[in-house]
């Protein structure tokens, strides 16, 4: 079966400019996730969506980051103004639902900020 | 979730077994043992969990204490392709369950 899907691979943006992410999610999961993975520090998930409504977003810095999955299907993730500590990797992963024993996880967007 | 404890790296010689330990001291009766590894420039992929029981699969073995305190995840062939960061992460069971990662434990398989 094709894996999670995310695009681009790389971006480098200059600070303060804005940036865009796109995943799609293994067919027919309904949960999807995003996380940051910062070099030499294991992923911190950002935010969670069951279907097309989000579950957690606790540690979502919200005032610049935003998250969409109009459709339950694919997702975006935007950072708006970009800061240099945004510099990362961003994974994207899916289950079929919450609490499901794996996730699957692309190979994620490394974000630089320059 | 509980926090886990890894060793910052390892290496093992290739075909051989490598056995990574895990240190959970604080996990909870309803919360299961977690392995994934992630590849250089590829995102996490899950090898194996566990409750108490010894676990099997196609990847890898996990091994849990009696008393749940600590694991050990088994690689009975390691391979160049096992190089790796491995994570060892304590989750439990249900819709609101979260998998938190820590730093892991770095593998290194050597020819």
């Amino acid at each position: 079966e094709a894996g999670v899907a995310q695009s681009p691979r790389y971006k480098i943006i200059e600070k303060r400019q804005s940036v865009a992410f796109w995943c799609n999610p293994i067919s027919g999961h309904a949960t999807l996730y995003w996380y940051q993975q910062i070099l030499g520090q294991g992923p911190k998930l950002l935010i969670q969506f069951q279907n097309n409504g989000v579950v957690d977003d606790s540690q979502l810095p919200k005032d610049r980051f935003s998250a969409e999955r109009l459709k339950g299907v694919d997702s975006t993730l935007k950072i708006q103004p970009a800061k240099l500590e945004d510099s990362a990797v961003y994974l994207c992963a899916s289950s079929l639902n919450r609490g499901d024993e794996k996730l699957f996880f692309g190979s994620g967007t490394q974000l630089s900020v320059l | 979730d509980a926090k886990t404890t890894q060793p910052p790296s390892m290496d093992c010689a290739e075909g051989r077994a490598a056995n990574l330990p895990c240190n959970h001291s604080t996990i909870s009766g309803n919360e299961y043992v977690y392995w994934y590894r992630q590849i250089h420039s590829q995102g996490p992929q899950y090898i194996i969990h566990g409750l108490k029981n010894n676990e099997t699969n196609e990847m890898a073995s996990l091994i849990i204490t009696e008393d749940r305190k600590s694991s050990t995840l088994i690689l009975p062939h390691a391979t160049l392709r096992d190089t790796a960061v491995y994570y060892c992460i304590v989750r439990q069971t249900g819709a609101n369950s979260k998998l938190t990662f820590g730093k892991g434990i770095t593998l290194s398989v050597r020819p």
